[in-house]
């Protein structure tokens, strides 16, 4: 089953605009990732942010994770047409390897 | 890193028959994961591949209707059994260290008609 919820469930920008997106999630954590997924292919891992950090940059991403409202958020800064994909966050608990995805946001970065 | 070949890319395949999945990762990995995504949707674990031992299924999938074979720690099928339309989806095999990055075949396409 799935973890949490993101919002929005899609979103639609001008290139060169920022991007946001809000994962929600409902258990104790150890870490929590982002992911992109192209048209329904394999995904590809964008960053990951350990329970004890609070906020992390990778290029043009910064994640934030606030463990006491147990959410996160993606911004994709000066966004370009190629961001256009689906983006994921997925978190893991202490002990497990397994991940659980969250539902997902559509975004469409219009040229 | 790994790297994961999963094959076949896309099948359509006829109600009522199986088509099993392979997943094959460039390197000795001790967790390895089946997922499902059904049509715009996001994804769902289907259970985690032991190696030696018998899968552990997530609620809502069971042995007979998606068996899963770990031969080695490099490799796994899964089986979709008695294919009904329900069951067209992308699958996706995904191999993760603890507490680190999973990484993921490209997928595969099913298609029941």
């Amino acid at each position: 089953s799935q973890q949490g919820e993101e919002d929005p469930q899609a979103l639609s920008i001008q290139e060169g605009e920022n991007a946001t997106m809000n994962c929600s999630y409902k258990t104790s954590i150890n870490n929590l990732q982002w992911y992109r997924q192209n048209s329904g292919r394999g995904l590809v891992h964008l960053i990951l942010i350990r329970s004890n950090e609070r906020e992390k940059h990778s290029g043009r991403l910064r994640v934030t994770l606030d463990t006491s409202k147990k959410s996160s958020s993606l911004l994709i800064t000066a966004s370009r047409a190629a961001d256009t994909a689906s983006y994921f966050c997925a978190t893991g608990g202490d002990s497990s390897y397994k991940l659980i995805f969250g539902s997902g946001t559509r975004l469409l970065v219009r040229p | 890193s790994a790297v994961i070949s999963q094959k076949p890319s896309r099948d359509i395949c006829q109600r009522g028959t199986s088509l099993t999945i392979q997943c094959q990762v460039d390197s000795q990995v001790t967790m390895m994961f089946w997922y499902r995504q059904q049509p715009g949707q996001s994804l769902t674990l289907i259970a985690t591949a032991n190696q030696g031992s018998e899968a552990t299924y997530e609620s809502g999938f069971v042995i007979d209707k998606f068996p899963i074979s770990r031969p080695n720690l490099t490799f796994s099928t899964l089986t979709v059994s008695n294919m009904s339309p329900e069951d067209s989806s992308i699958y996706l095999c995904s191999v993760r260290q603890l507490n680190t990055e999973a990484f993921f075949g490209q997928g595969t396409r099913l298609t029941v008609v």
